[in-house]
C-alpha cells in the first residue's frame, strides 16, 4: 500500500526560529495537506494543495506541493510557543471509488520559550 | 457552525467486550472517515462512507465495522475488543466524494482504553 515517509520524527526549536519538515511518498498523490494536532484534540487542516509546483502560505506556514508529485514540504517562521503540537502530512490517492487520505506518521514540534 | 462531535470522549472497556462510538459530521457535509490514532503512530485509515454507504476500507480486521445513517451521522462498531485496540478514535466528515478537495474536518476523537 501506499506510504508516506515524514521527517523529522521530532524537532526542538527555540522560539523564533524557523522550522521546516517534509514528506515524501513511493507513489503520486492528487492534493497533499498539512495538518496539526494539539494535544487532547483532533487534527486541524492547515494548508492544502493541489497542483504540482503549487507553494502555498498561510501567516507564517508555507507549504510545497513537490513537482513530481511525490513529496511535500511545510516551513514555519518565526517559531511561537502555541506552534507546539504534531504535525501531519497527508496524501490524496486519485479519488473515486477508492478516495482516502494516508498520513505520514507526524512531526513532534515542541518551542523552547 | 458546529463541527465533528464525538461520543463518548473517554471510555474503559475489557479485553473480549464490544464498543460503539458514535460520530456527528459537520451540517452539509456527507462523508464520513474513521481513523485509528494508536500512541506514537500515525493516523491509520479504518472507514469511508458517503450517502449511506460503506465507499472503502482500510487493512483492520472485520470486527471493526460500522454504518452511516440518513442523517449522515455515522457508529464504528469493534466486537472482540483486543488490547492492541486502545487508541484514540478520530471521526472526520467533507463534502461527498464528487464535490471533495480532500479536506477533512476532525472531531475531537474518542480515547477507548482496553484493559
Amino acid at each position: 500500500g501506499q506510504q508516506l515517509n515524514q521527517s523529522p520524527q521530532s524537532m526542538f526549536i527555540q522560539e523564533g526560529e524557523d522550522v521546516s519538515m517534509n514528506c515524501t511518498s513511493s507513489s503520486i498523490f492528487n492534493t497533499w495537506l498539512w495538518y496539526k494536532q494539539d494535544p487532547g484534540e483532533g487534527p486541524v487542516l492547515l494548508i492544502a494543495l493541489y497542483k504540482a509546483g503549487e507553494l502555498t502560505s498561510n501567516g507564517r506556514l508555507t507549504a510545497q506541493f513537490g513537482i513530481t508529485r511525490k513529496d511535500s514540504f511545510l516551513n514555519i517562521s518565526a517559531s511561537i510557543p502555541s506552534d507546539v503540537g504534531i504535525y501531519f502530512c497527508a496524501g490524496q490517492d486519485s479519488g473515486g471509488s477508492n478516495y482516502k487520505l494516508t498520513f505520514g506518521k507526524g512531526t513532534l514540534l515542541t518551542v523552547n520559550p | 457552525e458546529a463541527g465533528v462531535t464525538q461520543s463518548p470522549t473517554h471510555l474503559i472497556k475489557t479485553r473480549g467486550q464490544q464498543v460503539t462510538l458514535r460520530c456527528s459530521p459537520i451540517s452539509g457535509h456527507t462523508s464520513v472517515y474513521w481513523y485509528q490514532q494508536a500512541l506514537g503512530l500515525g493516523l491509520q485509515f479504518l472507514l469511508w462512507y458517503d450517502e449511506g454507504e460503506e465507499r472503502n476500507r482500510g487493512n483492520f480486521p472485520p470486527r471493526f465495522s460500522g454504518r452511516q445513517f440518513p442523517n449522515y451521522s455515522s457508529e464504528l462498531n469493534v466486537n472482540a475488543l483486543e488490547l492492541e485496540d486502545s487508541a484514540l478514535y478520530l471521526c472526520a466528515s467533507s463534502l461527498s466524494w464528487g464535490a471533495n478537495t480532500g479536506e477533512l474536518f476532525f472531531g475531537e476523537g474518542s480515547r477507548l482504553t482496553v484493559l
